[in-house]
């Protein structure tokens, strides 16, 4: 079985300051990893995700996420948040094997605060 | 611009109406999902479809169906069996399910109410 545990619901930051937003996963095999982002009425789309290689992980809009295995953590990163980035984001793991689907975390919503 | 498609955007349900949410895709992707979404429990798995005429439940089926006639498109109807319907539904596709390093590609929504 795989889960994803997203820790703060809310979080805010001022505008300027480091935006940190955090994921822990379960997996019992070697997972793929997802961050999404949600701008309220709308859909999810894409941030960044870690399949294999580079634990690194460069997305859009400035934002990156660092797979770390040995803290089964996938936290998303950006030095310096803008007006723009309020909106909610989600986690989320899957991983190659039988049919598991793509499991989501329960979100965080990103104030910032100008 | 390849996409996916939801409407509609609101939806108002009776009591013991069904509802059908319908969703279109021209990205020619042979997966598709429905989600629903609820305040602070992130996204729940509906019903998925790896093909056409092939579909299968997810997490919480019970009171929704779904069919898969066609490649582009996924309805999701809601039926009165559902008792607590009012959530925000989201369609999703994907290359093909068993390319699970691929990304999900989401519809704009359907935000549903019962009147």
């Amino acid at each position: 079985a795989q889960s994803v545990t997203q820790l703060g619901s809310h979080v805010s930051v001022s505008e300027g300051a480091l935006v940190l937003l955090r994921c822990n996963y379960s997996s019992s095999v070697p997972p793929y990893l997802f961050w999404y982002v949600q701008y309220p009425n709308q859909g999810l789309q894409l941030l960044l995700k870690y399949t294999t290689g580079a634990t690194l992980v460069k997305g859009i809009n400035g934002f990156e996420a660092e797979f770390k295995k040995s803290e089964t953590s996938f936290h998303l990163t950006k030095p310096s948040a803008h007006m723009s980035d309020a909106a909610e984001y989600f986690c989320a793991v899957t991983h190659s094997g039988g049919y598991q689907k793509v499991t989501f975390g329960t979100g965080t919503k990103l104030q910032v605060i100008p | 611009d390849g996409g996916i498609t939801q409407s509609p955007k609101y939806l108002f349900r009776k009591e013991g109406q069904n509802v059908t949410l319908s969703c279109e895709q021209n990205l020619n992707h042979d997966a598709m999902y429905w989600y629903r979404q609820d305040p602070g429990q992130g996204l729940r798995l509906i019903y998925y479809s790896q093909i056409v005429n092939d579909f299968q439940k997810g997490d919480i089926a019970e009171g929704y169906s779904v069919s898969r006639e066609k490649k582009e498109s996924f309805p999701l109807t809601v039926t009165s069996a559902q008792k607590n319907p009012t959530a925000f539904y989201l369609c999703a596709s994907s290359i093909a399910y068993e390319r699970r390093f691929e990304k999900l590609f989401f519809g704009s929504g359907t935000q549903l109410s019962v009147l």
